[in-house]
């Protein structure tokens, strides 16, 4: 039971480029969804979603692209990369329910040259 | 617009200290307050609070709520250099059917030998 996985752990990327974090679970949780954690300002979220098929956005959704096809994986797309989305990136997953604590992945440290 | 605010966000003691971290926070629906403590990677869990005057306790930790003042505090007693990390307050508003954590800034803790 590896829990959450992310994927790349650290990643260099040039202005305008694009790429995807990867994160799966392996615990069957409905809930996922993408953090970013910048100095002073705690993790802030970026989309979710309650299932396959269903997202919706965040706090901090612009510049970010998410799907959900399975239950298992919920990746996050930059679409042209821009400096101000250097930042650590967390995926967290939960149990389906009221009070059921997130679980969060190892976080990638992404930064945009 | 939910709101979770930690002091102090940066603390510093000796080791054998015992420490109050504090988190008071706005948010729609309440339902939880969750407490997580991140090392060098991802927050890990410690604590979720969903009832006033309820002390939760594991070792050394220990954290209560109050609903109605809208805060609450995690006390480290006997305070070891392990115990030095970011600790961060989380609380999921319940709009929708769907949870989104708002996390507070974060506290700091560094204890010195």
């Amino acid at each position: 039971n590896a829990g959450v996985t992310q994927t790349p752990k650290f990643q260099v990327l040039k202005t305008g480029q694009s790429m995807t974090l990867q994160c799966a679970q392996d615990m069957n949780h409905e809930y996922m969804s993408w953090y970013r954690q910048d100095p002073g300002m705690g993790l802030r979220l970026i989309h979710y979603s309650v299932g396959a098929g269903i997202t919706d956005q965040g706090e901090v959704p612009n510049g970010y692209n998410v799907s959900r096809s399975t239950t298992e994986d919920f990746p996050l797309r930059l679409l042209s990369a821009a400096p101000s989305q250097t930042s650590v990136y967390f995926c967290a997953s939960r149990e389906t329910g009221i009070n059921q604590p997130q679980h969060f992945g190892d976080g990638t440290r992404l930064s945009i040259l | 617009e939910d709101k979770v605010v930690q002091s102090p966000l940066s603390l510093v003691v000796h080791e054998g200290d015992t420490v109050t971290l504090n988190c008071s926070y706005e948010v729609t629906n309440f339902r939880s307050l969750l407490w997580y403590k991140q090392e060098k990677k991802a927050p890990t869990f410690l604590f979720m609070l969903t009832s006033s005057g309820i002390e939760k306790k594991s070792g050394r930790l220990s954290s209560i709520l109050d609903k109605k003042e809208l805060f609450s505090i995690l006390n480290i007693t006997a305070t070891q250099t392990g115990d030095s990390a970011v600790y961060l307050c989380a609380v999921p508003p319940w709009i929708q059917g769907a949870q989104k954590l708002v996390f507070g800034q974060g506290t700091r803790l560094t204890i010195n030998p």
